[in-house]
């Protein structure tokens, strides 16, 4: 079946370091990876998405690039700030009106 | 701010008592979506709907589980005899349209607590 894993469960970082969150999946589709964002007591919401191979794709400083051949979506930031403390879900679409999500990262940026 | 509206964002139930609540969907928006989400962050999907039609849902031959995206009312999820495990974050999400591209917009959720 569709599945994605990430890896990490807890990341924690001082502010002004890079980041990567792995996500990896598994489907039979060509599908959409997503990231979706969770602040604390705050409606999950998109961060990127994308369905093409080896572009790279960017918002509010976070990027990620679709490899199919790993079949990965990791997230990265240069730098992090204080405020991407947050959970992180990977999400997978392979059609059909089916979303599979990640179990999630939390990161958490320290000063 | 999120135009997923979930009520209450709260609910506290005994074992065995009936717990409902409610999502109005985006504007416009006619594919929703209900997830747990547990005390792991985890998402377990339970039901979507396309307007008023069931598109997918888990097995849920406890039949404790029931939905239902009515017509010109909010759609609605409700369990029948509430248990500790049920105890999480019951998120509802709403999609424009149904393609596999699309984003979901999702509410704040309500928390259930089943004491």
């Amino acid at each position: 079946g569709d599945s994605v894993t990430q890896t990490e469960g807890l990341v924690t970082l001082t502010k002004g370091l890079p980041v990567m969150l792995n996500c990896t999946y598994q489907t039979t589709y060509s599908p959409f990876l997503f990231w979706y964002v969770q602040h604390l007591n705050e409606a999950p919401k998109l961060l990127l998405k994308s369905s093409t191979d080896n572009k790279r794709t960017e918002h509010q400083g976070f990027y990620a690039t679709l490899h199919k051949s790993s079949s990965s979506f990791h997230l990265q930031k240069s730098s992090v700030q204080l405020s991407d403390s947050a959970l992180y879900f990977c999400a997978l679409s392979p059609g059909g009106y089916k979303v599979v999500f990640g179990s999630g990262t939390r990161l958490l940026v320290s000063p | 701010n999120s135009k997923v509206i979930q009520t209450p964002r709260y609910l506290v139930k005994g074992q065995g008592q009936k717990a409902k609540m409610r999502c109005i969907p985006e504007k416009g928006h006619p594919v929703v979506f209900w997830y747990q989400q547990n005390k792991n962050n985890e998402f377990k999907f339970l039901i979507n709907f396309q307007n008023q039609e069931v598109l997918q849902q888990i097995d849920m031959t406890e039949k404790r589980f029931s939905a239902e995206c009515p017509s010109n009312s909010p759609c609605s999820l409700e369990i029948q005899s509430s248990e500790a495990g049920d105890s999480a974050l019951y998120l509802c999400a709403s999609s424009p349209g149904q393609g596999a591209n699309e984003r979901l917009f999702f509410g704040h959720g309500t928390k259930l607590s089943v004491l």
